[in-house]
């Protein structure tokens, strides 16, 4: 089955204690992205890669870092988390032949940092 | 800059009737890519309709259409005959020069049975 899988999907954690969210995408796009989603802000993107070793940032990169070692995975780190990052964030990937195409969203993580 | 505008925070209706979603976007790009997702209560994002700024034909699909207008930096969103499962939170979004997306903040439908 075709899908974008993140994990974990739900975390509390601590101000300053460093976390990773994984994603992970089976088919085969070289397009992927982090979003977080607030109430009254919609989605925001925090980054985004072309491909393997290309990333670029969103509008709110600020407190993130991501990599792209493997076509297939797009981890969001968090290296000293505070409670403004407590939020609900979605990967995505898609095609990227022919423009920007549908992008494919995983379930979500609900971060809490207290 | 680039951005895009959902004015309507929250819009009601009871089943059976229209609604009409407004997305109003800013680019300086003459090259640009909209969409629409839904998020329905279960909260996953779910991809409706992608439309480049050189097909300015207008499309539907079943009971939903949508209609680009460049004139006015408009891709509204009419769903005709509203049923229940259509409430959700419906984003408009704009991808314009980069492989940057901009989403509007987004609007409740709910549809009341």
């Amino acid at each position: 089955e075709a899908q974008v899988t993140q994990n974990p999907r739900y975390l509390i954690t601590v101000t300053g204690k460093k976390l990773t969210v994984t994603c992970s995408q089976n088919m085969n796009h070289e397009y992927m992205s982090w979003y977080r989603q607030d109430p009254g802000l919609g989605l925001r993107q925090i980054y985004y890669s072309m491909n393997v070793e290309v990333t670029d940032k969103g509008d709110v990169p600020e407190g993130y870092k991501v990599s792209r070692k493997e076509k297939r995975n797009f981890p969001l780190i968090l290296e000293s988390p505070s409670p403004n990052q407590t939020s609900l964030y979605f990967c995505a990937s898609s095609l990227s032949v022919s423009g920007p195409n549908e992008q494919y969203f995983g379930p979500g993580t609900r971060l809490t940092v207290t | 800059a680039q951005k895009v505008t959902q004015a309507q925070t929250e819009i009601s209706v009871v089943e059976k009737e229209d609604v009409t979603l407004d997305c109003v976007y800013e680019t300086r790009d003459t090259t640009y890519y909209l969409f629409w997702y839904k998020q329905p209560p279960s909260g996953e994002l779910v991809f409706l309709i992608r439309r480049n700024s050189f097909d300015e034909q207008n499309e539907i699909s079943g009971r939903y259409s949508w209609n680009f207008q460049k004139s006015t930096s408009s891709f509204n969103f009419t769903i005709t005959a509203s049923q229940v499962v259509d409430s959700a939170v419906y984003f408009c979004a704009l991808n314009a020069g980069t492989y940057k997306y901009i989403f509007g903040t987004g609007t409740r439908l709910k549809v009341l049975a």
